[in-house]
């Protein structure tokens, strides 16, 4: 069966600190693999996505990259942290653009 | 306005009363998903939806393609039922492979 993991699960990171935030698919191969943000009273917001290994695109600017070294891995980093980088970040990933999306538990992010 | 709206915000019921959110969206859609987070954050996939209803124990999701609109019914509520729901739908158009358009959530709190 299909699982996704994703860590940490909470992560607290002073100002002008980088991020590393991965989350990993097994039992799938070549899925399509996001990465979401909710901010605070906000409802969650796409922030990239990625049909392939090396293939990634922006839905907003900000100061987060992300990467997919490998077909089953998604990371989303930045090179300084701000403190509007606060927020839950969820990895998620489906087959294809139709079908059932399965979601990571979440990273908590509070910069200082 | 948002493309996904949830209602109400905020939900109180007491333990064993039937409980209703409701969702509506603007946009075409290919499917749309109810989603449960708990305190913790982690969002865990309740329903998937293109016409119908779909039941599973005590949750019954329904919805209404010409009218836009889908409902996620809970039978006898639990304190346990406690969470964070959230409607997502899967829009036919845009760049984005497959991404979710997120509602902001209903938040239940159900009382022994």
């Amino acid at each position: 069966s299909q699982t996704i993991h994703q860590w940490p699960a909470t992560l607290v990171q002073p100002v002008g600190s980088p991020l590393s935030l991965e989350c990993t698919v097994e039992g799938t191969s070549n899925p399509n693999l996001y990465w979401y943000r909710q901010a605070a009273g906000r409802g969650l917001q796409l922030l990239f996505y990625s049909v392939g290994i090396g293939q990634i695109s922006s839905e907003v600017p900000q100061n987060l990259s992300a990467s997919r070294p490998q077909d089953r891995q998604f990371i989303l980093s930045s090179k300084k942290l701000l403190l509007s980088d606060s927020g839950f970040y969820l990895c998620a990933w489906s087959e294809d653009r139709v079908t059932e999306a399965f979601f990571g538990q979440g990273t908590r992010l509070t910069v200082v | 306005k948002n493309e996904v709206e949830q209602s109400p915000q905020n939900l109180t019921a007491q333990e064993g009363e039937f409980i209703t959110i409701n969702c509506s969206y603007s946009v075409g859609i290919s499917a749309l998903h109810w989603l449960q987070q708990h305190p913790g954050g982690g969002i865990v996939s309740l329903f998937m939806l293109s016409s119908g209803k779909k039941k599973h124990g005590r949750l019954i999701a329904t919805i209404n393609i010409q009218e836009k609109h889908s409902s996620l019914h809970i039978t006898a509520s639990h304190p346990r039922d406690s969470a964070v729901y959230i409607c997502a739908v899967r829009s036919y158009y845009g760049g984005s492979q497959g991404n979710l358009i997120f509602g902001k959530g209903t938040k239940l709190s159900v009382k022994p």
